[in-house]
């Protein structure tokens, strides 16, 4: 079965540390690889994609992505987090190959930030 | 900069009760979609909408659910006889083409509350 799975339910991190959020899927094939982020009372908004090509992915404020094949995995990174940072974080999956297909979802990871 | 809204943003309604949630989506955008997510859970693909019609509907969207485009600007979600169980965040997106490669924009969500 389709399923994305994000370990880490909860993580905090120190203002100006490194942070990575894990995001592990099952597919049949490659599929598309997207990072959204919700702040409260936000949408959800798109931080990064990857569809093929460079497997390193730069994201909006920062942020970065690199898929593994190998691992069936899409972890999302950031070099120095900052306290505007703090929100939930969604790993999904899309088909690659079916126009318009919905997509599936993790159960997020939520970060605070710490002073 | 194009964004999907939705209102309300926060909807309380008493079981049994019908319920219409609206979004306006990107107005050059063909694909729209509902997700929703319970408290705690994962964000779950709802339904599809192109063309006039569903696209793609998930096992949540039964008959209690019905979707419509009524004026080409509006894109809205009934939920018929309301349930406990329906109670959760609901999300719309839309998606500017039909294949290729583009995302999917969301809006920040109706809560949805059933007493």
């Amino acid at each position: 079965a389709q399923s994305v799975t994000q370990p880490d339910i909860h993580i905090t991190v120190s203002e100006g540390a490194s942070l990575e959020l894990r995001c592990n899927y099952s597919y049949g094939a490659t599929p598309y690889l997207f990072w959204y982020v919700q702040s409260p009372g936000q949408g959800l908004q798109l931080l990064l994609k990857y569809f093929s090509g460079d497997t390193l992915v730069q994201g909006i404020k920062g942020f970065e992505a690199e898929f593994k094949r190998s691992q069936s995995s899409f972890n999302l990174r950031k070099p120095s987090v900052h306290w505007s940072d703090a929100a939930e974080y969604f790993c999904a999956v899309g088909s690659p190959s079916q126009a318009g297909t919905a997509l599936i979802f993790g159960k997020g990871t939520t970060l605070s930030v710490s002073s | 900069e194009p964004e999907v809204t939705q209102t309300p943003s926060h909807q309380v309604t008493q079981m049994g009760q019908e319920v219409i949630l609206r979004c306006v989506p990107i107005s050059n955008h063909l694909y729209f979609y509902w997700y929703r997510q319970i408290l705690g859970q994962k964000v779950e693909f709802l339904v599809s909408f192109y063309n006039n019609e569903i696209s793609e509907k998930s096992e949540i969207f039964d008959d209690q659910f019905s979707v419509e485009r009524p004026d080409g600007s509006n894109f809205t979600l009934k939920i018929r006889s309301t349930k406990l169980e329906d109670s959760a965040m609901y999300f719309c997106a839309s998606r500017l083409l039909a294949g290729g490669i583009n995302e999917q924009f969301f809006g920040p969500g109706t809560r949805l509350t059933v007493l």
